[in-house]
């Protein structure tokens, strides 16, 4: 069964850049995914689905300060000129064969 | 605007049953399928199953098949999820989302606590 694996953690700077990983265990394939944030007490909110070749499709109202991409095995979510409110979980989701996949989250602090 | 509505929190106790709602307004209701997924305290997110509002069918990842139904009311655009047998490994907040393979919309999720 699919696998998506992400980092538990990661910090950056206010303003700075971040990008976070989301890998296949598949390999490299044409899996679409999306990513999901989960600020601190809060519900899940939709981001953006991330196709292979780079194209995102981003939910209402998310700044152009996030971006998606991909290559091979891997999906990246990059968030620039990080600000305090992008402390939150990050979580990567795919699916397929009748299955939802998430990964396993990865808590971005912005230091 | 489009938005999911949940019931509120439960208080069961263990070997009970619970049943939450996730009333949807804003689009056509059956155009798209509604997921449940859930997430117990500290952990990360756990998709339970998928119901489609057009013709009542059902997925369900498989530690759950057979403890849970899902059921929709087009009649008032409302999803119910009913999970049985309940025991503390089920305490968790429960989410709906609007699933259109990524799951665009979330309701704002719903505390079931398993406690004697």
């Amino acid at each position: 069964q699919l696998v998506l694996t992400q980092s538990p953690s990661a910090s950056a700077s206010l303003g700075a850049s971040v990008r976070l990983t989301c890998t296949l265990s598949s390999g490299p394939s044409d899996y679409i995914i999306a990513w999901h944030q989960q600020q601190p007490e809060k519900g899940p909110r939709f981001l953006m689905k991330v196709n292979i070749d780079g194209r995102h499709n981003k939910g209402d109202g998310i700044p152009d300060r996030f971006s998606g991409s991909g290559s091979g095995a891997e999906r990246y979510l990059t968030i620039s000129s990080l600000q305090s409110e992008d402390e939150a979980d990050y979580y990567c989701q795919t699916w397929g064969s009748g299955i939802v996949i998430f990964g396993g989250g990865t808590k971005l602090t912005v230091l | 605007q489009i938005q999911l509505v949940q019931s509120g929190a439960e208080i069961k106790k263990p070997g009970a049953s619970v049943k939450v709602s996730c009333k949807a307004s804003g689009y056509n209701f059956i155009t798209y399928g509604i997921s449940w997924v859930r997430q117990a305290p500290g952990q990360g997110l756990e998709w339970v199953g998928w119901i489609s509002p057009y013709n009542g069918n059902t997925k369900f990842a498989q530690k759950f098949q057979g403890r849970v139904t899902m059921t929709t009311d087009t009649s008032t655009s409302t999803v119910y999820m009913e999970v049985t047998s309940l025991g503390s490994d089920d305490t968790a907040v429960y989410y709906c989302a609007r699933d259109n393979e990524a799951f665009e919309i979330w309701g704002q999720g719903t505390k079931v606590t398993v406690s004697s």
